[in-house]
């Protein structure tokens, strides 16, 4: 099956710093989404991005599926934003199930 | 706005209990998944869902089984609690192949 990796694994940041996060993916997939767990646990969707750029206020992301990464930009961070980061991949084909990354922790401090 | 409800957010059962987690998803979606996340280990799938009464494993079924028997609810059954099971488990749901997976708040178990 299709290989989800994400880096870095661990970020630290002060807040109103950028940052990137990587996400790279074995295989050609058919949908490809960012999800930020926060300090509860839930996974709260942040894009669906099969191919091209999206933007929701401070965050965007892009996606070349022909190289088959993704990345996830976070502008002016704020402490808000910790947490754990996480892209989900479906391989080209059909598949049901989406394979995630390990994550990417985010600590922004004050 | 698609709703996955898991039943309990923390959740402290003993040794030996059988334990249910329940989760609900309000969108009429096929397709639904139990994964369970430790530390260091990411999202593990257990078990998925992509039709009432039809499930399949994932890549840590051992310990774990379902039940679909409505469309709207999935249910992750532990036949008798290990320590090991400590864990925090996420429910998702999404309408078809390769579309919009959505989770639910997750279900902290500890097995005590």
């Amino acid at each position: 099956g299709i290989q989800v990796e994400q880096s870095p694994p661990d970020l630290i940041l002060q807040e109103g710093a950028n940052s990137t996060l990587r996400c790279n993916f074995s295989d050609s997939v058919n949908n490809l989404q960012w999800f930020h767990q926060n300090p509860w646990g839930q996974l709260i969707n942040l894009f669906y991005i099969p191919s091209g750029t999206k933007q929701n206020g401070r965050l965007s992301a892009t996606t070349v599926a022909t190289e088959r990464y993704s990345l996830l930009y976070i502008s002016s961070s704020q402490t808000t934003d910790s947490g754990v980061y996480f892209c989900a991949a479906h391989q080209s084909g059909g598949s049901y199930i989406p394979t995630f990354g390990r994550g990417t922790s985010l600590i922004v401090h004050p | 706005d698609v709703k996955v409800t898991q039943s309990s957010r923390y959740l402290v059962k003993r040794t030996g209990e059988k334990v249910f987690l329940e989760c609900v998803q309000d969108m009429d979606h096929e397709n639904m998944f139990w994964y369970r996340q430790d530390p260091g280990l990411g999202l593990r799938l257990i078990y998925f869902s992509y039709d009432v009464k039809m499930k399949e494993k994932g890549d840590i079924p051992e310990g774990y089984s379902v039940s679909r028997e409505k469309k709207e609810r999935f249910s992750l059954i532990l036949e008798s609690a290990s320590t090991n099971q400590t864990s925090m488990y996420l429910c998702a749901s999404s309408y078809g192949a390769n579309t919009e997976a959505f989770f639910g708040q997750g279900t902290r178990l500890t097995v005590v």
